[in-house]
C-alpha cells in the first residue's frame, strides 16, 4: 500500500517567495495532520483536518501560513511570504479513526529559506 | 493530554533487549499510551499502543504498570537499525483530542 506521499521532498527558496507543500494521505483515511520539526522546537502540530474540515489550527504560527484540504486525497500547506525562520522539515500524516487511530507519517518536506 | 517524562538518551548493545521507560503519572482513564520512533531523516513511525493491558507485536512489547502511571517499551533483540529517537505519547481519543503531541523523546543508540 502507498503511504502518505509528500512533495517536494526538498526545497530551497529565497526569503519572500511563496512556498507550497503538498500531501496525499493514505486512501480511506479521514484525518490529516501537518507537523513541523526543528531542532529547537521538536515536532509541533500545526493543523489537522477531519473529513476535509479544519478542526484545530491553533498551532499555525501566523497568518503567513495557510492550509487547505479541497478533497479527501489532497492537502496543501502554503507559506507566503516565506522567512528564514520557516526553515524546517514539514511532515504530513493521516489516520482512520476506525483502525485504532494509528497516525501514519510521510517522509517529510525539507524546506530551506535563504 | 497527560505529560510524559522520558530519559533523554540510552545505550544498548546489539542483540540485547532495549527497555525504554516512560513516566505518565497524570494519565487519565480514557488515555492511551502510544510509542513512535523516528529514525534520522525519516518521518515518525508507529510502534505500538495500549490502554492498560500489556501489548506485543512484531516490533516490540509494551508493559504498562497496574496503576498506569508508567510504561516500558521493550525491543527484545535490538539491532543497529533500531537506533532512533523513541517517543512515548499519552493520547486521549476523543473528538477534541485527536492529534499526537510529541515531547523530546529518548535517543536510543544501539552499539555493535
Amino acid at each position: 500500500d502507498a503511504g502518505v506521499i509528500q512533495s517536494p521532498r526538498h526545497e530551497v527558496t529565497e526569503m519572500g517567495q511563496e512556498v507550497t507543500l503538498r500531501c496525499k494521505p493514505i486512501s480511506g483515511h479521514d484525518y490529516l495532520f501537518w507537523y513541523r520539526q526543528t531542532m529547537m522546537r521538536g515536532l509541533e502540530l500545526l493543523i489537522y483536518f477531519n473529513n476535509n474540515v479544519p478542526i484545530d489550527d491553533s498551532g499555525m504560527p501566523e497568518d503567513r501560513f495557510s492550509a487547505k484540504m479541497p478533497n479527501a486525497s489532497f492537502s496543501t500547506l502554503k507559506i507566503q511570504p516565506s522567512e528564514p525562520r520557516d526553515s524546517a522539515v514539514y511532515f504530513c500524516a493521516s489516520s482512520f479513526r476506525g483502525t485504532g487511530n494509528t497516525i501514519y507519517f510521510g517522509e517529510g518536506s525539507w524546506l530551506t529559506v535563504v | 493530554d497527560a505529560k510524559t517524562t522520558q530519559p533523554p538518551s540510552m545505550d544498548c548493545a546489539e542483540g540485547r533487549a532495549a527497555n525504554l521507560p516512560c513516566n505518565h503519572s497524570t494519565i487519565s482513564g480514557n488515555e492511551y499510551v502510544y510509542w513512535y520512533r523516528q529514525i534520522h531523516s525519516q518521518g515518525p513511525q508507529y510502534i505500538i499502543h495500549g490502554l492498560k493491558n500489556n501489548e506485543t507485536n512484531e516490533m516490540a512489547s509494551l508493559i504498562i504498570t497496574e496503576d498506569r502511571k508508567s510504561s516500558t517499551l521493550i525491543l527484545p533483540h535490538a539491532t543497529l537499525r533500531d537506533t532512533a529517537v523513541y517517543y512515548c505519547i499519552v493520547r486521549s481519543i476523543s473528538n477534541s483530542g485527536y492529534a499526537l503531541n510529541f515531547g523530546k523523546g529518548t535517543s536510543l543508540l544501539v552499539t555493535p
